[in-house]
């Protein structure tokens, strides 16, 4: 089994439709990440987790919300999908930050298609 | 702002041959850059880093330097194979490990 598995794997919606994006780990991280990856572009991080009551905005956070639901468990949201939301979303888990060299293992992703 | 560059043309490759891989940066120190390989949808998967205050790193038939004063970073692959064909992608490490991310750079090896 996947050690950060992410549902579902390919999701198309409508636009207006609000979509949820969940990911959970086995690696006992503290730390989660949501990115999307959009050709040309590099990964971009849309909200991050460093622990279950830790929520930080990325650098596009915009049309999206997350919950960190369990250290396990850390869902996407977005709340009413637009067709620029139309990428390919990653979540990412890394270990303690203390002595960590920020590796960070990256489930298979999930491609959302907004029509 | 901060930037980060890697060849956005694909690198073709004949097999057997050293694969150079580029990445450059502006406007940052990182505390590491990182190096990860991507497969067509898949995501992506961590190789190498190399910390600020080393200037190269080795892993069985990889390379990475890393050159501060230069603001950049070269990835070798030597004895290419067809398997190594991929995506490669460049990341900084900066103290609040929000990594930095290239867009990556299409490595086909050719038989």
């Amino acid at each position: 089994d996947a050690d950060v598995t992410q549902t579902p794997r390919n999701r198309i919606t409508k636009t207006g439709k609000r979509i949820m994006l969940e990911c959970s780990q086995t690696k006992g991280h503290d730390r989660m990440y949501w990115y999307r990856q959009d050709p040309g572009l590099g990964l971009r991080l849309i909200y991050y987790s460093f622990d279950v009551k830790d929520i930080n905005k990325g650098e596009i956070s915009d049309g999206y919300s997350v919950s960190r639901q369990a250290q396990a468990k850390f869902s996407l949201s977005l709340e009413s999908a637009i067709p620029n939301q139309t990428a390919l979303y990653f979540c990412a888990t890394g270990g303690d930050r203390g002595g960590n060299t920020g590796e960070l293992f990256f489930g298979e992703g999930s491609r959302l298609t907004v029509l | 702002s901060q930037k980060i560059e890697q060849n956005s043309e694909a690198l073709n490759i004949q097999e057997g041959k050293t694969a150079t891989l580029t990445c450059n940066y502006t406007n940052y120190s990182p505390a590491y850059l990182q190096w990860y390989r991507q497969d067509p949808g898949r995501g992506p998967v961590f190789l190498l880093l190399i910390r600020e205050n080393e200037k190269e790193k080795r892993k069985e038939r990889l390379k990475v330097t890393f050159d501060t004063t230069l603001k950049q970073s070269l990835f070798h692959i030597t004895a290419s194979q067809p398997a190594d064909s991929a995506t490669y992608l460049c990341a900084l490490v900066p103290s609040n490990y929000q990594l930095i991310w290239g867009a990556g750079t299409k490595l086909i090896i050719k038989p």
